[in-house]
């Protein structure tokens, strides 16, 4: 298996704008995440889904945040509109489900950045 | 809720010299899993090495081990023989195994670690 897939790796986009970023999770994992990483916060938890459903999106920032997973091979995080303080890499991840001892396995990030 | 404690944002070690990573966690469960995972400058999470809570050994991994010390909620990361490809960020990580939590993790501040040759 390739690993989790991210797309794309950088995206530089101007404040306003519409930014979706995607994820491919590894085949057979039920659950599938999606985290950001900045300085000041570390890594946050935005949403989780398990079997293509959304469980828990507290961590989601502001309504100009959303996720989907139409299936369980793709999943996508969308900003709009994007502002500055969005900067940040973002990454997902996929997992199987508790109750075997697996670790979460993560794409190697995008790269966001907010002009 | 969880919370997952990294007190040493920046640590040093020579080349072949052991260094260890310190890490405390908060929980009122009694079953769960905790996780080493290194971010080297490519950004890439990978783990390093898991330990369940339920096992009173510590896991190793080649020069990677841990001291889990379950009622003091402290779970250290030792790296022996430190090499230059060790360079990177180290996140301790917490999972509940309960099932309602989902698989979710829950990340400490990091550790930068530097070595030096």
């Amino acid at each position: 298996d390739a690993g989790v897939i991210q797309s794309p790796r950088h995206e530089v986009t101007e404040m306003g704008q519409e930014v979706t970023l995607r994820c491919k999770p590894i085949s057979g994992h039920d659950y599938l995440f999606w985290y950001r990483q900045t300085m000041m916060r570390g890594l946050e938890l935005l949403i989780y889904f398990n079997n293509n459903v959304p469980i828990d999106d507290s961590g989601m920032p502001e309504d100009r945040f959303s996720a989907k997973m139409p299936n369980a091979s793709f999943s996508t995080l969308k900003i709009q509109p994007s502002e500055p303080r969005d900067s940040a890499v973002y990454f997902c991840a996929s997992s199987s489900t508790p109750g075997f001892v697996t670790e979460a396995f993560f794409g190697q990030g995008t790269r966001l950045t907010v002009v | 809720a969880q919370t997952v404690t990294q007190s040493q944002p920046e640590m040093s070690v020579q080349e072949a010299e052991t260094v260890t990573l310190s890490c405390t966690y908060d929980t009122s469960e009694s079953d769960y899993y905790l996780f080493w995972y290194k971010q080297p400058p490519s950004r890439q999470m990978i783990l390093v090495i898991r330990q369940e809570a339920y096992k009173q050994q510590n896991a190793t991994e080649n020069r990677f081990s841990v001291n889990f010390q379950k009622a003091a909620k402290s779970f250290s990361l030792k790296i022996s023989d430190s090499q230059l490809g060790d360079a990177a960020m180290y996140f301790c990580a917490y999972r509940s195994a309960r099932e309602t939590s989902g698989s979710r993790l829950t990340f400490g501040e990091g550790t930068q670690l530097t070595v030096n040759p």
